[in-house]
């Protein structure tokens, strides 16, 4: 089975420029979950979608920030514009729903993760 | 809120030797606790989990974990650490309620010498 996939695996861009992840979940996972983990820090969770609905986006920083999931398979994350303190790792994991006793629900698969840098 | 806290940024342990990570969670009610690592440019993997039942979890690769709900710890241990353990160790919790995905703690390097 093919793990969560993760594009590009480093960003260098200019402070203003714009910036698109990707990510592609393992196939049949509805949950979608994207977080960053900023040098050295805890790793921040930023939304979550439930097939193409955002379930949960409390953890977006600001307006700059807007991910989609169309179709319900692959996720975006875009940065724009995107600003110095936006620098870190930027991961995508997806799972399987279900009650969270049984196995593999609320298990996540981690993609290797897009680290950005901002200049 | 919920929150997760590894005291240690970095344990040493000679290989061979018994190996403690030590994690410490704030959450509304009881808690689901996870532990996961990330080896060097790859992603975090699921090591183990706690739901209910037994205290003592017991993980891939050897690993398990004590859940104290008095301490509100759930510290990583191993008998006997291997030098292919060397890697960043993250503890996660979720209520059983409310808000789905994980929150995630600092993380913890593990240096395993031989």
């Amino acid at each position: 089975e093919a793990g969560v996939t993760q594009f590009p695996s480093h960003s260098v861009i200019e402070k203003g420029q714009t910036v698109t992840l990707r990510c592609d979940p393992i196939s049949g996972h509805d949950n979608l979950y994207w977080y960053r983990r900023v040098m050295g820090k805890e790793i921040k969770f930023l939304l979550h979608f439930v097939k193409e609905s955002k379930q949960d986006e409390s953890g977006m920083p600001n307006n700059r920030f807007l991910a989609e999931r169309t179709g319900g398979t692959y996720s975006t994350l875009k940065v724009q514009p995107a600003e110095l303190e936006d620098s870190g790792v930027y991961f995508c994991a997806s799972s399987l729903t279900g009650p969270v006793h049984t196995s593999g629900a609320n298990v996540l698969t981690f993609g290797a993760g897009s680290r950005l840098t901002v200049l | 809120a919920q929150s997760v806290a590894q005291p240690e940024d970095q344990v040493n342990v000679a290989e061979g030797n018994p190996l403690t990570v030590k994690c410490t969670y704030s959450v509304s009610g009881n808690p689901y606790l996870f532990w996961y690592v990330q080896y060097p440019n790859r992603g975090l993997q699921f090591l183990l989990k706690y739901i209910t039942g037994d205290n003592l979890v017991k993980g891939s690769y050897g690993f398990e974990a004590e859940f104290n709900k008095s301490q509100t710890s759930f510290h990583l241990k191993k008998p006997s650490a291997l030098v292919s353990d060397s890697a960043l160790y993250f503890c996660a919790v979720r209520d059983r309620t409310g808000r789905r995905a994980l929150t995630f703690g600092s993380g913890t390097r593990l240096q395993v010498q031989p």
